[in-house]
């Protein structure tokens, strides 16, 4: 079973609108999260890290955690064509090795 | 554009044959990872370091997989006999702390086995 699991498996926006992305955990020892980003034929990039309940916001992205429901959410708004790519949950415990555990994630396509 | 590079971008091998990849990290991350990335974009960890010694690896890395990162040198991760179910994107990322780290990926080396 995975322990990082996303949803939607795909999702498709207008230009300009407002994309929304899930990631639900099954440990409670994950206490950092992070989105990452992959566009076609290159590696993730990290878009921001979350470690705190509530909020956190850089630019047109904003993350939520909920720690009790291990629930992080990832919101674009204003969604460019550039923004289309694959993009990633990734979470990891205390301690340990600074393993992260990747979900299987989620494909956005802004439609111009 | 990644500050950790990764060669070759493009790997081909037959069953059997070794499979040789390499890594630079970004300057001052001593801390790397090795993950495999397969058709269903599964991430798989394979096995990290920090400086020249190994933190943690899975299984898979201590029978056919060898990784290693010399002081001075490209990181690297050699499969000794390849199998077909071994094609995947083979990714290197790199860290400036083990704990509550954000790791900075190489673009990876696709490794296809005929």
């Amino acid at each position: 079973q995975q322990k990082v699991q996303q949803s939607p498996e795909s999702l498709s926006v207008p230009e300009g609108g407002m994309a929304s992305l899930n990631c639900t955990s099954s440990d409670r020892n994950f206490q950092y999260f992070w989105w990452y980003r992959q566009h076609s034929g290159e590696g993730p990039k990290a878009l921001m890290s979350i470690f705190s309940d509530g909020d956190k916001k850089e630019g047109r992205f904003t993350a939520h955690l909920n720690k009790a429901s291990l629930h992080v959410s990832l919101h674009i708004r204003d969604s460019q064509p550039s923004d289309s790519a694959l993009y990633f949950c990734a979470a990891s415990g205390t301690g340990n090795t600074g393993k992260l555990i990747f979900g299987l994630g989620t494909t956005l396509q802004v439609q111009p | 554009n990644s500050k950790v590079i990764q060669t070759p971008r493009y790997l081909v091998k037959g069953q059997g044959q070794k499979a040789k990849m390499r890594c630079i990290p970004e300057k001052g991350h001593p801390v790397v990872f090795w993950y495999q990335q397969n058709k269903n974009n599964e991430f798989k960890f394979l096995i990290n370091f920090q400086n020249q010694e190994v933190l943690q690896q899975i299984d898979m890395t201590e029978k056919r997989f060898s990784a290693e990162c010399p002081s001075n040198s490209p990181c690297s991760l050699e499969i000794q006999s390849s199998e077909a179910g071994d094609s995947a994107l083979y990714l290197c990322a790199s860290s400036p702390q083990v704990s509550q780290n954000t790791l900075y990926f190489g673009a990876g080396t696709r490794l296809s086995v005929l």
